[in-house]
């Protein structure tokens, strides 16, 4: 599966929206690009994935370049309670497990 | 909404002593896994699971860790003989098809 890069942290004022990167520069055409979240020390949250259409559903929307190298995740509207670590992963449709980087850690601030 | 249930939330034993480690998985799902994480580092891999098999395993799931699926509901990951090392939060999930994976809220194992 393909690396992923992301910022380390990053803070949001709570009401705006966070958009979150991740480049993904090596990814293949059989690849999705996938978005867990992680709250404090509870286990990984399913957000959102896609393959190269731009995605949204209840919780954010994903925003995939044309070329497919990088990738954005859009909560737009932030509250405190989505202060967390978002993790970018790429993984083929095949592929069996998630390789977990160590993730943008997203501060909300009242 | 469907759940992945782990139990129990936390769990402390003596090292050189076997856990059980306890999940149930949401029932339409077919693949199952473990994860761990230790403090303060990434969510690392351990062991996935379909049709009554392991189907990949990494490097940290040597000869001391077994999974099972005894009754077609419970997936359990046992360690025969505990050491230090092997505290950290475990992490069961489970996903149907190409679907993103459901993960537990985790069991944090304490070997003192």
């Amino acid at each position: 599966d393909a690396k992923t890069t992301q910022p380390p942290s990053m803070d949001c004022a709570e009401g705006r929206a966070a958009n979150l990167p991740c480049n993904h520069s090596t990814i293949s055409g059989n690849e999705y690009v996938y978005w867990y979240r992680q709250i404090h020390s509870q286990g990984p949250q399913y957000i959102i994935h896609g393959l190269k259409n731009n995605e949204t559903n209840e919780m954010a929307s994903l925003i995939i370049t044309e070329d497919r190298k990088s990738s954005t995740l859009i909560l737009p509207h932030a509250t405190l309670r989505d202060t967390a670590v978002y993790y970018c992963i790429v993984r083929s449709g095949a592929g069996n497990m998630l390789t977990f980087g160590g993730g943008t850690r997203l501060m909300v601030k009242p | 909404e469907p759940e992945v249930t782990q139990t129990p939330s936390h769990q402390v034993t003596q090292m050189g002593q076997e856990v059980i480690l306890r999940c149930v998985p949401i029932s339409n799902h077919l693949y199952f896994y473990w994860y761990r994480q230790i403090l303060g580092q990434k969510v690392e891999f351990l062991v996935s699971f379909y049709n009554n098999e392991i189907s990949e395993k990494s490097e940290i799931f040597d000869d001391q860790f077994s999974v099972e699926r005894p009754d077609g509901s419970n997936f359990t990951l046992k360690i025969r003989s505990t050491k230090l090392e092997d505290s950290a939060m475990y992490f069961c999930a489970s996903r149907v098809s190409n679907y993103g994976y459901t993960f537990g809220s985790g069991t944090r194992l304490t070997v003192v």
